[in-house]
């Protein structure tokens, strides 16, 4: 079975330049994560989707991060503009549980670097 | 909300010793508590979890061990093998209620066994 796949696996823009990562969950998983994970650091929840629904978008910084899921199944983040605080690796996640527990399956990550 | 501390940071044994990572959390509430291994350039992956109603989880070389009264969790890997070089994340979460779902990751501990 097909893990949860990323791409691009890697992305240089420039500052104020607009990013777009995407996401493929394992088939059957209605529930998607986005992490953001800084260099060195543990990876922090940005959004949360359970089927379409953002049920937990608290800690997306609104102003220039977006992310839709439009049929439940692919997912897109999008950055616009970047700064340079924005370098992290973009990790995408995927479980088949809405309780919050059990297994995440994560992504291999997009790492973007703004310079 | 819920901040997980983890220690050691870094964690340097020879192959067949054991190596113990433990955490500590804020949130009484939280009661799902896993443990996620990450090797250099891919997403984190669950290796063994525990809810707050058992004390200690074994997996062949890999332990767990709950203490809800002080709040922390530990990771024990006995006889470590090199492939055991990675990594190591534990996090913590609320199963039910507003915050169900939310999964926050400690900081890391690199683990490093040396042949």
């Amino acid at each position: 079975e097909a893990g949860v796949v990323q791409s691009p696996r890697y992305k240089i823009i420039e500052k104020k330049q607009p990013v777009a990562f995407w996401c493929n969950p394992i088939s059957g998983h209605n529930t998607l994560y986005w992490y953001r994970q800084n260099l060195g650091q543990g990876p922090e929840l940005l959004i949360r989707y359970e089927n379409e629904e953002a049920v937990d978008d608290s800690q997306l910084p609104k102003d220039r991060f977006s992310a839709e899921r439009l049929k439940g199944v692919d997912s897109t983040l999008k950055i616009q503009p970047a700064e340079l605080g924005d370098s992290a690796v973009y990790l995408c996640a995927s479980s088949p549980h809405s309780s919050g527990t059990g297994e995440l399956f994560f992504g291999e990550g997009s790492r973007l670097t703004v310079l | 909300g819920e901040n997980v501390e983890q220690h050691p940071s870094t964690l340097s044994v020879q192959e067949g010793d054991s190596a113990v990572i433990k955490c500590t959390y804020s949130d009484s509430a939280s009661n799902y508590f896993p443990w996620y291994k990450q090797e250099l350039g891919k997403g984190p992956q669950l290796i063994i979890d525990i809810r707050s109603n058992v004390g200690e989880k074994k997996d062949q070389r890999i332990a767990v061990t709950l203490n809800k009264t002080a709040k922390h969790f530990s990771l024990h890997i006995t006889e470590t093998q090199p492939e055991d070089s990675a990594v190591y994340f534990c996090a913590a979460s609320i199963t039910g209620g507003t915050s169900y779902g939310k999964l926050t990751f400690g900081q890391g501990t690199i683990l490093t066994v040396h042949p």
